[in-house]
């Protein structure tokens, strides 16, 4: 089954600890995309990667970082820098066909900072 | 000028209602529009591309105008499965003129009742 995964659904950290987030896909899609929703708002870009070894901050980089070492994984990390960093964090990917971006989301983690 | 703005809702309607879902946005260069479905503490999924001759998929009819920079999403027959968050989706020219990044709308929450 050709998909993206997450891991893990649930996360829990202590305030000031790093944590890591995993994102793997199958899709061959070139283009990865973090972003992070909020009760009753939108997603927002964290941060984003059209090809391997190359990535772009989003809207609200600040206090995460990311790598793109192979096309099929993404990692996002959520350092102590992060203010608020209790969310739910969705993984995508996209493949531009015919001039059209749909992008395809991995079942997120939802982690919680305490 | 929200970049992708949509009426929260809730709508709560009967089954069988048929329920407009409206969308503007800001960026006149986008070209590329979907509405996405979200249940709710899950991921959006792709509902469908917007086309600007409209288009239809069963229930579902997408329309799009882009003179009035303006996008539709009309659910014929409404069932109670099709209770959800439905979000408008934008292609945006912020990134490097990379058109492979979308804006969000906050969704707007549907609830079927029997």
């Amino acid at each position: 089954d050709g998909g993206i995964t997450q891991s893990p659904k649930y996360l829990f950290r202590k305030e000031g600890q790093n944590v890591t987030l995993s994102c793997e896909q199958n899709l061959n899609h070139d283009a990865m995309y973090w972003y992070r929703q909020d009760p009753g708002q939108g997603l927002r870009l964290i941060y984003y990667s059209q090809i391997v070894n190359d990535f772009q901050k989003g809207d609200i980089a600040e206090g995460y970082s990311v790598s793109r070492e192979k096309k099929e994984s993404f990692p996002l990390t959520v350092t102590s820098a992060q203010k608020n960093p209790t969310a739910f964090y969705l993984c995508a990917s996209s493949e531009p066909r015919g001039g059209s971006y749909e992008q395809y989301f991995g079942p997120g983690t939802r982690l919680t900072v305490t | 000028r929200k970049e992708v703005e949509q009426d929260p809702g809730p709508f709560n309607v009967p089954e069988g209602a048929t329920v407009a879902f409206n969308c503007t946005y800001s960026n006149s260069a986008s070209q590329s529009f979907f509405w996405y479905r979200q249940d709710c503490r899950k991921e959006p999924k792709l509902l469908m591309s917007v086309y600007s001759s409209g288009n239809e998929d069963g229930r579902f009819t997408a329309q799009l105008n882009r003179a009035s920079q303006y996008i539709s999403l009309l659910i014929r027959d409404s069932k109670l499965s099709d209770s959800a968050t439905y979000l408008c989706v934008v292609s945006s020219m912020n990134y490097g003129g990379s058109q492979g990044n979308l804006i969000f709308g906050k969704g707007t929450k549907l609830s079927v009742k029997p």
